[in-house]
């Protein structure tokens, strides 16, 4: 069965620094998106992606956040400038049409820590 | 800012039971409901999706919709201590974003 896949399963680095999340969605999706979920808490949307461009952001993803899709199958979460409030696991999540007519799938995560 | 509410729990039923998880959202124009569930540093795995008012059944899962109360629920029949787990309720804002509640933490007990 396909499957949304994330790489690295857990990523820690230095306050400031940029990290790059890295997500391979299943093949014939086209929406993308992307999740943080402090621990204990709820899974908060970040930001959604289709044909190249953001469809939808929350408050969350402001400029220190960008998303990229650089070829036929990542998709990427980049952080510029990492603060300790950034510690999250980050799921991408993918599906093949838009805005809850289909499921969405999510990945295993990324464990995130900034230290 | 839209909501999405649930009980945080835990919600303790025995096993062989029926388990009601309910969740109420801010939103009049949303259009999808999905329940979730989440083991412990996994991720979020999709149990049902409703579009409609009333009840959608699949195997032990019954989701009920009622869009005029913004009142989705879950229950789950015959539960079992395998169904111990945190259980999200999401619902679409616009098309193309989600918001989750907080999560019902379910303990079913052998």
């Amino acid at each position: 069965e396909p499957e949304v896949t994330q790489t690295p399963s857990h990523q820690v680095t230095q306050m400031g620094q940029e990290v790059i999340l890295r997500c391979v969605p299943i093949s014939n999706h086209l929406y993308f998106y992307w999740y943080r979920q402090i621990l204990g808490q709820k899974v908060e949307f970040l930001v959604s992606f289709y044909n190249n461009e953001i469809s939808e952001k929350s408050e969350i993803f402001d400029d220190q956040f960008s998303v990229e899709r650089p070829d036929g199958s990542n998709f990427t979460l980049k952080i510029r400038s990492t603060k300790l409030e950034d510690s999250a696991m980050y799921f991408c999540a993918s599906s093949p049409t838009s805005g809850g007519a289909d499921t969405q799938y999510f990945g295993p995560g990324t464990r995130l820590t900034v230290l | 800012q839209k909501e999405v509410e649930q009980n945080s729990g835990p919600l303790s039923v025995p096993e062989g039971a029926i388990a009601s998880l309910n969740c109420t959202y801010s939103d009049r124009g949303s259009q999808s409901f999905f329940w979730y569930r989440q083991y412990s540093g996994k991720s979020p795995e999709l149990i049902m999706s409703i579009y409609s008012n009333g009840d959608k059944e699949d195997g032990r899962f019954t989701a009920q919709l009622n869009k005029a109360s913004q009142y989705v629920s879950l229950l789950i029949r015959d539960s079992q201590p395998s169904d111990s787990a945190t259980y999200l309720c999401a619902v679409t804002i616009g098309t193309y974003k989600y918001i989750f509640g907080t999560g019902t933490r379910l303990k079913v007990l052998a």
